[in-house]
């Protein structure tokens, strides 16, 4: 089976630093790709890594270790418009289908 | 704003109705894929399309169908719903670099 762990919520500050943990247990592994929700809102791609490393995008970053079966999300200079939902997801089954973790819910405050 | 459209976005219907959601991909895009996600959880994949062909599918019950049509649009169809089937159902087509793109999904309530 497959699984992926990650917090149930996260609080900030605007102008803060928060990282979003993932775990994640997979028969086959292709990648941990992180998705942003915003509520009543589609969720949005925000960043994919294939390999292990950091993949900086804008204020985002994601971070893969395979070794460690685990990613992060860091999400920098934090806007009050960043509350939403953080999925962390990995691809499975030759990329047919997507596991999505319970999801992270951050919650930015002034 | 992803090209990816659903229709409605809101429906209502009580047990052992059935029901037809629809999706609009972007042009080009011959993969779909469906979710279910319930209130405060991850989407849960249903199932993927690729050139109208079914060719991949997630934990769920036969009464949980689809379609794929040449114009990029495609259709969930779920019969005989049951209560749990309350949710919001995501239809998501296929981008580069492993990227999907959702739509805004369609809130299904089984009264």
């Amino acid at each position: 089976g497959q699984s992926l762990e990650q917090p149930s919520e996260v609080t900030a500050v605007e102008g803060a630093i928060v990282q979003i943990n993932c775990t994640y247990q997979t028969s086959g592994f292709y990648g941990l790709s992180w998705y942003q929700q915003h509520d009543g809102g589609a969720p949005t791609f925000l960043s994919y890594n294939a390999l292990d490393g950091l993949e900086e995008t804008g204020r985002f970053s994601s971070f893969l270790s395979r070794s460690d079966s685990y990613g992060y999300l860091l999400l920098q200079e934090l806007q009050m418009k960043d509350s939403a939902s953080y999925f962390c997801v990995s691809p499975s089954g030759g990329y047919n289908k997507l596991i999505f973790g319970a999801g992270t819910r951050l919650a930015v405050h002034p | 704003e992803t090209g990816v459209t659903q229709s409605p976005t809101h429906l209502i219907k009580t047990r052992g109705q059935q029901v037809t959601l629809r999706c609009s991909s972007q042009s080009g895009h011959n993969t779909v894929s469906w979710y279910q996600q319930a209130l405060g959880q991850g989407p849960q994949f249903i199932f993927q399309y690729y050139r109208e062909e079914e060719n991949g599918r997630g934990n769920f019950p036969p009464r949980f169908s689809g379609l794929q049509f040449p114009n990029y649009s495609s259709e969930l169809n779920v019969n005989a719903l049951e209560l749990d089937d309350s949710a919001l159902y995501l239809c998501a087509s296929k981008g580069q670099n492993n990227e999907q793109f959702f739509g805004p999904g369609t809130r299904l309530t089984v009264l």
